[in-house]
């Protein structure tokens, strides 16, 4: 079975950009997470996708936001992008949700200048 | 709210030493609890995880027991080797108080490096 990609693996932009981000599950995986780390704050959950409804969100502001085909494939939209936003963006798939095993892609290193 | 906190590292060791991670937490309810693994150069994945108290997750030689007594989930290995260098995060699932909401929460990471 094919794992869990991200496209694009690296992303340069300026501050007050945006960015679309691209999450393609495992076959099958109905749940997708998103996940953003730094050395700073560590890995931090951003929100999940279930058959195409955001089902659980984390602590970040509405400028992070998602969505999620039918297919299952998902994309992380982030406006207005500040310096901090640099990090590397994480999705995994998973069966059930985020009480399930997470299976994570590569991540895309999104930097902003 | 939710927190997940992991011994800092970096934890350096000799091939064949006996590895412990420390890992607390504190959550909501009754939370499942996750090892996982990122090897350099690869993705995050699971190494073990428990669902219940007193549930122990094993894998390639790893062991962790869900300790609820205690708000525990301590990573252990016998013997480690030079391969199980990588960096090790502790993470729950558990639900948001006062709501539906569930979260991830993971702990900093210890990156752990053996010598030969």
């Amino acid at each position: 079975k094919a794992g869990v990609t991200q496209t694009p693996r690296y992303l340069i932009k300026t501050r007050g950009q945006q960015v679309t981000l691209s999450c393609s599950p495992i076959s099958g995986h109905r749940s997708v997470s998103w996940y953003q780390q730094t050395p700073g704050q560590g890995l931090q959950f951003l929100f999940e996708y279930f058959s195409e409804t955001q089902r659980n969100k984390g602590n970040f502001p509405g400028r992070f936001s998602g969505r999620q085909f039918s297919n299952s494939r998902s994309e992380m939209n982030v406006s207005t992008l500040e310096l901090g936003d640099s990090a590397l963006y994480l999705c995994a798939s998973s069966l059930g949700g985020i009480t399930d095993t997470q299976y994570f892609g590569p991540g895309t290193r999104l930097t902003v200048l | 709210g939710n927190s997940v906190t992991q011994m800092e590292g970096p934890v350096t060791l000799s091939e064949e030493a006996f590895l412990t991670i420390n890992c607390t937490y504190t959550a909501t309810g009754y939370p499942s609890l996750f090892w996982y693994v990122q090897y350099p150069g690869e993705g995050l994945q699971l190494l073990l995880k428990a669902t219940k108290a007193d549930d122990k997750g094993s894998n390639k030689g790893f062991e962790a027991t869900y300790r609820k007594e205690t708000t525990s989930f301590h990573l252990e290995k016998g013997s480690v080797q030079v391969s199980d260098s990588a960096v090790y995060f502790c993470a729950l699932s558990a639900r948001l108080s006062g709501g539906s909401n569930y979260k991830l929460t993971f702990g900093k990471g210890t990156l752990l490096t053996v010598n030969p």
